[in-house]
């Protein structure tokens, strides 16, 4: 099956700092998510983005599918991002399910 | 609001029951879905179903079931089978067939077997 594997796997930054989180996967995709879970579990659909670029205030993501990888961009970060960020991927022969990252740890202190 | 409802949010049992975990959703959507969480770790699919009455194993099987017999309805249950049972389990929902349809989670129920 497809490998997806994301970095860094811990990133510590100060209320305020900009980050970039990556995501490489091995095989071609259909679909490519990034999901945000909170420290109470709950998980947030953040991007649906297959492919190209999208923006949603302070988080913007890429996705250069020819190439197989994905970044999230973080700007300005809070301590409310704070949490785990996961990229999931659909194989293109895989029927609509997603494979999840091992995803990384992000904490933004204050 | 629409959403999807997992219940209970945590559930205790003894080692050799089986339990069942419930997951509904109204959003008319689709697909469902079961993940397995462990501490520190991503999520592993256990098995999915894109229309009622159909499903399909994912990564991790072994040791559970599921029925579909209702669009919305999707209940899990891990058997006695399932050596290491205690995790955080998460249900999903989707549309099939459409463009930029992102999976949904409800907030999960966490299974302490002992």
């Amino acid at each position: 099956g497809i490998q997806v594997e994301q970095s860094p796997p811990d990133l510590i930054l100060q209320e305020g700092a900009n980050s970039t989180l990556r995501c490489n996967f091995s095989d071609s995709v259909n679909n490519l998510q990034w999901f945000h879970q909170n420290p109470w579990g709950q998980l947030i659909n953040l991007f649906y983005i297959p492919s190209g670029t999208k923006q949603n205030g302070r988080l913007s993501a890429t996705t250069v599918a020819t190439e197989r990888y994905s970044l999230l961009y973080i700007s300005s970060s809070q301590t409310t991002d704070s949490g785990v960020y996961f990229c999931a991927v659909e194989e293109e022969t895989s029927g609509s399910r997603l494979t999840f990252g091992e995803g990384t740890q992000l904490t933004v202190n204050p | 609001d629409g959403g999807i409802t997992q219940s209970p949010k945590y559930l205790f049992r003894k080692e050799g029951q089986n339990v069942t975990l419930s997951c509904e959703q109204n959003l008319n959507h689709d697909a469902m879905y079961w993940y397995r969480q462990d501490p520190g770790q991503g999520l592993r699919l256990i098995y999915y179903s894109q229309i009622v009455n159909d499903f399909q194993k994912g990564d991790i099987a072994e040791g559970y079931s599921v029925s579909r017999e209702k669009k919305e309805s999707f209940p899990l249950t891990v058997t006695s089978a399932q050596k290491n049972p205690t995790a955080f389990y998460l249900c999903a929902s989707t549309k099939t067939q459409a463009y930029n349809s992102p999976l949904h989670f409800g907030n999960g129920t966490r299974l302490t077997v002992t």
